[in-house]
C-alpha cells in the first residue's frame, strides 16, 4: 500500500531534549516536506526536499533541522525543543512538484513541556 | 509571494443542500490548486486538483471545484451535502516553479458542519 509513515504519532517531551520525528514513503517520490498545523494558522511548511541531499527552508524553519540522505526518508529534528513547538506535524511527499498530488502521513502530535 | 485565503472559518449547511467552501489565491505565475480534507485525528486526504484545462474539476466523494482565473478563486462545491462530509477542508496552491522553487502554501482551513 502506498503510504507516508511517520513516527512517533504521539510524544510528550521536555524542553531542550533533542528529538527526531521519522518520515518514510514507499512511493519513490522525489519531493518530501514537513508541515506543522496550529489552530487558526492552517498548515505551514517547515522544510522541503526536492531530492536526496537537496533541502530548503519553508515558511517556519526556525528551531528545526532536516536531512535527506535516502530518497525514502526525511526525518525532522528538533535539536532543543521549546514549548512553542508544541504542534501537530505532518510529513508529506509527491512524485516531483508542480501538479503532482501531495500525500500526507497521519500526523505526529508533539507536546513540549 | 504566493498566498491562499479561506475567508470562512466555518460553513454550516443542511444535509441534502448544496455546499460551497471558498478559496482565493495569489501567485506570480500559473497556479496549481488543490483541495484536501481532514477528518478528526487523521492526515490530509486529497480531494481534487486543478493543473490546466477545463475550469471545472471533479474529484473524490462527489466534490468538484471551479477555477476562475479572473477572480483568482477555486471554490469547492458539492450538489448535495452529507453528514459524513463534516470535516476540515484545506485549499492549497503550488506556484509554477521558477528555478525549481517548490513551495506549497495552504489556507487556514474551513470547518464544514453538515446538519442532519
Amino acid at each position: 500500500e502506498a503510504q507516508v509513515t511517520q513516527n512517533p504519532r504521539y510524544l510528550i517531551t521536555v524542553t531542550g531534549k533533542k528529538l527526531t520525528v521519522t518520515c518514510s514513503q514507499n512511493m519513490n517520490h522525489e519531493y518530501m516536506s514537513w508541515y506543522r498545523q496550529d489552530p487558526g494558522l492552517g498548515l505551514r511548511q517547515i522544510y522541503y526536499s526536492m531530492n536526496v541531499e537537496v533541502t530548503d527552508k519553508g515558511d517556519v524553519p526556525e528551531g528545526y533541522k532536516v536531512s535527506r540522505k535516502e530518497k525514502r526518508n526525511f526525518p525532522l529534528i528538533l535539536e532543543s525543543p521549546s514549548p512553542n513547538q508544541t504542534s501537530l506535524y505532518f510529513c508529506a511527499s509527491s512524485l516531483r512538484g508542480q501538479g503532482d498530488t501531495i500525500y500526507f502521513g497521519e500526523g505526529s502530535w508533539l507536546t513540549v513541556v | 509571494a504566493q498566498s491562499v485565503a479561506q475567508p470562512e472559518d466555518q460553513v454550516n449547511v443542511a444535509e441534502g443542500n448544496p455546499l460551497t467552501v471558498k478559496c482565493t489565491y495569489s501567485v506570480s505565475g500559473n497556479p496549481y490548486l488543490f483541495w484536501y480534507v481532514q477528518y478528526p485525528n487523521r492526515g490530509l486526504q486529497f480531494l481534487l486538483k486543478y493543473i490546466t484545462g477545463d475550469n471545472l474539476v471533479k474529484g473524490s466523494y462527489g466534490f468538484e471545484a471551479e477555477f476562475n482565473k479572473s477572480q483568482t478563486s477555486f471554490h469547492l462545491k458539492k450538489p448535495s451535502a452529507l453528514v459524513s462530509d463534516s470535516a476540515l477542508y484545506f485549499c492549497a496552491v503550488r506556484d509554477f516553479p521558477s528555478g525549481g522553487y517548490q513551495k506549497v502554501t495552504f489556507g487556514t482551513g474551513t470547518k464544514l458542519q453538515v446538519i442532519p
